[in-house]
This record gives C-alpha cells, sequence and structure tokens, in this order.
C-alpha cells in the first residue's frame, strides 16, 4: 500500500486479557516506530526497529508490553494482561532512513474496560 | 533527557491571518526538526522536515525555520483558512538511538 496501516483501528477488551496490535509499514522503509497517545496527551516513544539491528525498547513502560518486527516488514505490538491506564491510541510510523520524514499510521485505539 | 515545548497551547484566529507557532527544545544535538498536524482522532501528517543543518523549509503557504544552537524552531502559516483547524504537533530527532520527541502541540482554530 501506500501509507502506513494499521490494524485493528479499534479494539476493545476486558481487563486482563491480551493484544495484538499490527502495524505495515511502507515498503521499503527500513525503520519503525510504535508511539503511544494517551487522551488529551502528547506521544511516548516505545520502541524503535531499524532494519536487523536489535529494536530500541527503552521507552516500553514495562515487562507487559513486547513487539516484533520480522525484517524490514510487519510489525506486531503485544499487551499482555491489559490495564486500564493501557487505553490510548497506538500509532506506528516509518521511515526511509532513521533521519528520514515519517510517515504516521491511523492508529489503533485500544480501551481497557 | 531532551524536552520540546510548545507555545502556545492553543491558538484561535479569524481566517485570513498569517501566524507563527513555536517550538524550543532543550538539547541541540538533534539529527533533525519535524512538524506534524493532528486532525481529530487521526494519526499525524508529516508537513516539514528540516535537517540540522538546514536553516528553513517552505511547502505551499507553510514556512518552518530552524535556529538549532538556540533549540528553536517556528512555523509560520500564512493567509490561515478554517481547513488548517488542527493540531500542529513539533518533534525532533536526537543523537540518541530513541525515536523522535515530541512536544505536546498547539490546538489551532481558524473561524470562518
Amino acid at each position: 500500500g501506500a501509507g502506513v496501516s494499521q490494524s485493528p483501528s479499534n479494539k476493545v477488551t476486558e481487563k486482563g486479557k491480551d493484544v495484538e496490535l499490527r502495524c505495515d509499514p511502507i515498503s521499503g522503509h527500513t525503520a519503525l516506530y510504535w508511539y503511544r497517545q494517551r487522551l488529551g496527551q502528547g506521544l511516548e516513544f516505545l520502541i524503535y526497529f531499524q532494519g536487523n539491528s536489535a529494536p530500541d525498547k527503552s521507552g516500553l513502560p514495562s515487562d507487559r508490553f513486547s513487539a516484533e518486527r520480522t525484517g524490514e516488514s510487519v510489525s506486531t505490538l503485544t499487551i499482555q494482561r491489559t490495564q486500564q491506564e493501557d487505553s490510548a491510541v497506538y500509532l506506528c510510523a516509518s521511515s526511509l532512513v532513521r533521519s528520514g520524514e515519517l510517515f504516521f499510521g491511523e492508529g489503533s485505539r485500544l480501551t481497557v474496560l | 533527557k531532551q524536552e520540546v515545548t510548545q507555545i502556545p497551547a492553543a491558538l484561535s484566529v479569524p481566517e485570513g491571518e498569517n501566524l507563527v507557532l513555536n517550538c524550543s527544545f532543550t538539547d541541540s544535538a538533534i539529527y533533525n526538526l519535524q512538524w506534524f498536524r493532528q486532525d481529530p482522532g487521526k494519526g499525524l501528517t508529516s508537513l516539514l522536515l528540516i535537517q540540522s543543518s538546514q536553516r528553513e523549509q517552505t511547502s505551499g503557504r507553510l514556512n518552518a525555520s530552524l535556529d538549532k544552537s538556540s533549540g528553536r524552531s517556528t512555523l509560520y502559516i500564512a493567509a490561515s483558512q478554517p481547513g488548517d483547524s488542527a493540531t500542529y504537533l513539533c518533534a525532533v530527532q536526537g543523537g540518541g538511538a530513541d525515536g523522535l520527541t515530541f512536544g505536546k502541540g498547539t490546538h489551532l482554530i481558524i473561524q470562518p
């Protein structure tokens, strides 16, 4: 596709359940980022992938959060044992190179009841 | 740790006015600075990217400047239109291994 694609666009889950969020970056983009945006708040950096290098996980808020990326393709963000404070929009972005222009997906809105 | 501040937090102006949004950052060791707009319930749309070696970038009615040594950037919007209403976010990419650091944004309303 032409842009960054994220799914699902909306997810409602019960506290304690696991969720998986998916990101398809723009083809050929080596860098991929995940951000979290809570209601009325700014963007929080979560994790960054660059090619086949080890990801920078410094922004992950707890060990319930993990992410994977296969080569330079799809990435999944997994949240285990979800809590109400995990409710937010999770945004994925990709760029051609690390210092390049970032392109964002529409986000996955997660609501934990 | 890099901190990005955007002033004002909110701005409402009549259609047709020229306006300036401000962004400041604490660590001048950056790769680039990027301006985005975000419409309600949507993702972010890239507006302008300024590399650390550049002073400004222009796209249509938008002009962004960068003064790296003073840690400041401005986004100038000429002849504002109601369709410009959105939240404008400034983000810097530093020399570390993390992603962009974002400001909290300026919520802009252009009154018809």
